[in-house]
């Protein structure tokens, strides 16, 4: 069956130290690869995104990059914070479609 | 956070109960949508509304009734429902001329089945 995303299930960081949160796939047929974060209590909230034919785009602390030839995600997240702490998810998008996994469950050391 | 919103944001009810979810975005976007999302499970798509038309319908029960009366409120009527049902229900809205469709999710309503 496709692959929506195989985390890890759990990631913990020390504050200040820089998190790298994995994401595979097994099917190559998507337009575009989502990050969400979500809090408890909250619904996910949009991170960034990367269209199929990049291999790397960043936003504000966060850079995501993609490696289709091992069909490979992940997310980087400079200088983590205590507000980083949240279940990240790494959904495929093609067409209204979202597919998601189970997520990985950053946690934030002081 | 402002740009999906749901109401109520905490909701009990018996089995017998009818009540109402309601979702409002104020993004412009011309497809919403309603997810659930149960403990230690992904996010489950229910109802995909495009132009408010319903254009996906994974095969949810039929005690849940969407309505999508425009492109910016979104309903999911409840009837009849079953503890199992217990869980968080997302609406998402999204643009879908945009390149990515990125879909904007609101808080969730946090459903209880007694």
């Amino acid at each position: 069956g496709e692959s929506v995303g195989l985390h890890l299930p759990t990631l913990s960081v020390q504050e200040g130290d820089n998190s790298i949160i994995n994401c595979a796939y097994s099917n190559s047929a998507s337009d575009y690869f989502i990050w969400y974060k979500q809090e408890s209590g909250k619904g996910p909230q949009f991170i960034i995104d990367i269209r199929s034919n990049m291999d790397k785009r960043q936003g504000q602390r966060v850079t995501v990059l993609l490696n289709k030839t091992v069909k490979h995600l992940s997310l980087q997240i400079a200088a983590t914070q205590p507000g980083d702490s949240a279940v990240y998810f790494c959904p495929r998008g093609s067409a209204r479609q979202l597919t998601f996994g189970s997520g990985t469950q950053l946690t934030v050391l002081p | 956070e402002t740009g999906v919103t749901q109401t109520p944001r905490h909701l009990v009810m018996g089995m017998t109960n009818k009540k109402s979810l309601k979702c409002e975005q104020h993004l412009g976007h011309n497809a919403m949508y309603w997810y659930k999302q149960s403990a230690k499970k992904p996010l489950e798509l229910m109802f995909v509304y495009s132009l408010e038309e319903r254009v996906e319908n994974n095969s949810v029960p039929s005690r849940f009734s969407p309505e999508c009366p425009n492109s910016s409120h979104l309903f999911l009527h409840l009837h009849t429902l079953q503890p199992e049902d217990s869980a968080l229900y997302l609406c998402a809205s999204s643009q879908v001329s945009d390149s990515t469709d990125t879909q904007y999710f609101g808080p969730g309503t946090r459903l209880t089945v007694l």
